[in-house]
């Protein structure tokens, strides 16, 4: 039973660039959070979708970012014109139900994006 | 605001000491607590702590969540440098959203 899958690793990126960041969740988990993780700082909730749908946005910047669960492939977290304040671990969960209750997230391996 | 503060922010050990890490948080609407641990990569899930479950153990690891005084321990016994990493606390409000601390570095030496 694979876990939830993360890619690429690391992604090196110039300043104005766009960053692609791709997870799939394990298999039978349709519910997808992403979190950024800044050095020494805990993990941040960026946003969480269920499939085809954007549930809460709340934690990811207004502008330049997106995110996006399809029907069908991963979910794809999208950073347009990067800057180097965007250098960060992005760690994508997934979890059965809405987490919270009975289920906890499990952790993809992260995409570290370094900006130069 | 929502918040989950750990303590301490590092340490170190030798092999065999035993090892207790703390959390505590306030939140608006408590409903599970987790501990993760987090090597060079993914977080790992060892441990989640309910109002109906306020103690888990699992081998040389337990937790204990203390609803009274908000907050949380973990203990590590016997400890090993497998043990080295950074351990992570989460609250869970009753949503989707997961309020971490930024972690307690363990390093434990031979």
């Amino acid at each position: 039973n694979a876990g939830v899958m993360q890619n690429p690793r690391h992604l090196v990126r110039r300043r104005g660039q766009e960053a692609r960041l791709r997870c799939s969740p394990m298999k039978g988990h349709s519910h997808v959070y992403w979190y950024r993780q800044l050095p020494e700082e805990g993990l941040k909730f960026m946003v969480y979708l269920q499939k085809e749908n954007i549930i809460d946005e709340s934690g990811m910047p207004k502008e330049r970012f997106s995110a996006e669960f399809p029907k069908e492939g991963p979910s794809i977290l999208r950073i347009q014109q990067v800057v180097r304040g965007d250098s960060a671990a992005y760690f994508c969960a997934s979890s059965p139900d809405r987490g919270g209750n009975n289920s906890p997230l499990h952790f993809g391996n992260g995409t570290r994006l370094t900006v130069t | 605001e929502d918040k989950v503060v750990q303590s301490p922010l590092s340490l170190v050990v030798h092999e065999g000491d035993t090892v207790t890490l703390n959390c505590s948080y306030e939140v608006t609407n408590f409903r599970s607590l987790l501990w993760y641990k987090q090597e060079k990569k993914a977080p790992t899930f060892l441990f989640m702590l309910t109002s109906s479950g306020i103690e888990k153990k699992s081998g040389r690891l337990s937790s204990i969540l203390d609803k009274k005084e908000l907050s949380s321990i973990l203990n590590i016994t016997a400890t090993q440098t497998g043990d080295s990493a950074i351990y992570l606390c989460a609250v869970s409000t009753g949503t989707y959203k997961y309020i971490f601390g930024t972690g307690t570095r363990l390093k434990v030496l031979a």
